[in-house]
């Protein structure tokens, strides 16, 4: 346990359903990331928030919707995904900027 | 960007044996982290090193920020050793970018 959990846990959605990933972080932390795990690359961060704050988006696609309300949630809304979008989606908090970061278990999503 | 390297990409141990892991970076850091991703895809914190020693139990990490590279000391391995080792490293000027390197994929043999 690392105090950031992730709902679900397994995901399968068609190409023109629309879903959310969810995450919550017991750890009193002000940054939270959503990261992808893909087969055979290293993890790619997609977003990160500060403070509810969008502070990075690494050109992710629009197909991807994160949402912030508060320092303990994130979500991640999907729709029309594509089969290359699956794989293991993982999110992370943080105290602040350039501190240690815990990761959540992640929601491994298949697209089909 | 940093780009960070690890190396060996794959890794066969007998129980009972040590091994070195390696992760070099091409520039200065703030932060440097190892993990350990078991076979459920849980990212498992090991270190927190951006620079200096560290020892927890049969791991110890080592950061020579100068010289830009890490290293994972791992002693007298078990079973449960086995899985993806990754590091992972941030500069504040380039954002809150966390970049990680491609894992060290270890299995330790009974």
């Amino acid at each position: 346990e690392t105090g950031v959990t992730q709902t679900p846990r397994h995901l399968v959605m068609g190409m023109t359903n629309k879903k959310s990933l969810k995450c919550e972080q017991h750890l009193g932390h002000n940054a939270m990331y959503w990261y992808k795990q893909s087969a055979k690359k290293p993890l790619e961060l997609m977003f990160v928030y500060n403070f509810k704050e969008q502070t990075e988006n690494n050109s992710v696609p629009s197909r991807f919707s994160p949402e912030c309300p508060n320092s303990s949630h994130l979500f991640l809304h999907l729709h029309t995904l594509q089969p290359e979008d699956s794989a293991l989606y993982l999110c992370a908090s943080s105290l602040g900027g350039h501190h240690e970061q815990y990761f959540g278990p992640g929601t491994r999503l298949t697209v089909t | 960007g940093i780009q960070v390297e690890q190396s060996p990409p794959d890794l066969i141990l007998q129980e009972g044996a040590n091994s070195t892991l390696r992760c070099n970076f091409s520039d200065s850091v703030n932060n440097l982290q190892w993990f350990h991703q078991n076979p459920w895809g849980q990212l498992i914190n090991l270190f927190y090193i951006p620079s200096g020693t560290k020892q927890n139990g049969r791991l110890s990490a080592t950061t020579v920020a100068t010289e830009r590279y890490s290293l994972l000391y791992i002693s007298s391995s078990q079973t449960t050793d086995s899985g993806v080792y990754f590091c992972a490293v941030e500069r504040s000027d380039y954002g809150q970018n966390f970049v990680f390197g491609p894992g060290t994929r270890l299995s330790v043999l009974p």
